[in-house]
């Protein structure tokens, strides 16, 4: 299985700063026939499911804020928030849909400082 | 809008069974593949399985291999998976996911809200 590696666990940003996450996969998750990135990042409010933010490594999910943006190839990637609001105080996830089995990082919390 | 609904989840012994459904409506349920996907309180997300479009290929992870079925009926628009032999570290709350066309493995841009399977005696 491709093992998703996210850092840090937890990251606290004031608000209005920039957040950056990271993931790493245990193998490149570039397909080179058509040069998409196998990889997704999502945001998990407390008691809610998950929400898709990014897809194809760097294409906005329908009705994502534009603080939100994914960068990275092969197996390092980045989520970055903009300038963090209120309401992105969430657990983020990174997601590889390359290989079967999908898997997930183990998650970053991100809390305002 | 998509809208996806599980239900079934509870309290089971260990060695028992259940049988969760997801409901599907705000999209042609038909065409997309559809998953399960587990979350252990206080953890993270875990893929459980996959089923495409016509409900002719299945896929499981290790984990519950032999154990879970994965099924849908699209006159109902409705996905299940059902849970056999479960075990303590079977306890999740267990998602379904819409997939994508085309795609076996994909994002989810569309989840439930969830049903909590608790396995304990």
């Amino acid at each position: 299985d491709i093992v998703m590696t996210q850092s840090p666990d937890s990251l606290a940003v004031s608000l209005g700063e920039r957040a950056t996450i990271n993931c790493k996969s245990s193998q490149s998750v570039l397909y080179g026939s058509n040069n998409k990135n196998y990889l997704a990042w999502y945001q998990q409010k407390s008691g809610q499911p998950p929400k898709l933010l990014i897809y194809w490594a760097s294409t906005p999910g329908s009705g994502v804020p534009d603080r939100f943006s994914g960068s990275g190839s092969g197996t390092d990637f980045t989520l970055t928030i903009s300038s963090l609001q209120a309401e992105d105080v969430a657990v983020y996830y990174c997601q590889q849909y390359y290989r079967t089995p999908p898997t997930f990082g183990q998650g970053t919390a991100v809390e305002i400082k | 809008e998509v809208h996806l609904v599980e239900s079934g989840g509870g309290l089971v012994q260990p060695g028992g069974s259940l049988r969760l459904s997801c409901a599907a409506s705000g999209f042609i349920f038909s065409s997309y593949w559809m998953h399960w996907v587990r979350q252990t309180p206080g953890k993270g997300l875990v893929w459980v399985s996959r089923i495409n479009s016509d409900g002719s290929s299945t896929y499981y992870a290790d984990s519950v291999k032999g154990r879970f079925t994965i099924s849908r009926d699209n006159a109902k628009n409705t996905l299940y998976l059902q849970m056999n032999s479960l075990r303590a570290e079977d306890t999740a709350v267990y998602f379904c996911a819409k997939g994508e066309t085309g795609y076996s493995d994909s994002w989810h841009d569309n989840w439930g809200q969830g049903t909590l399977v608790t396995v304990s005696s």
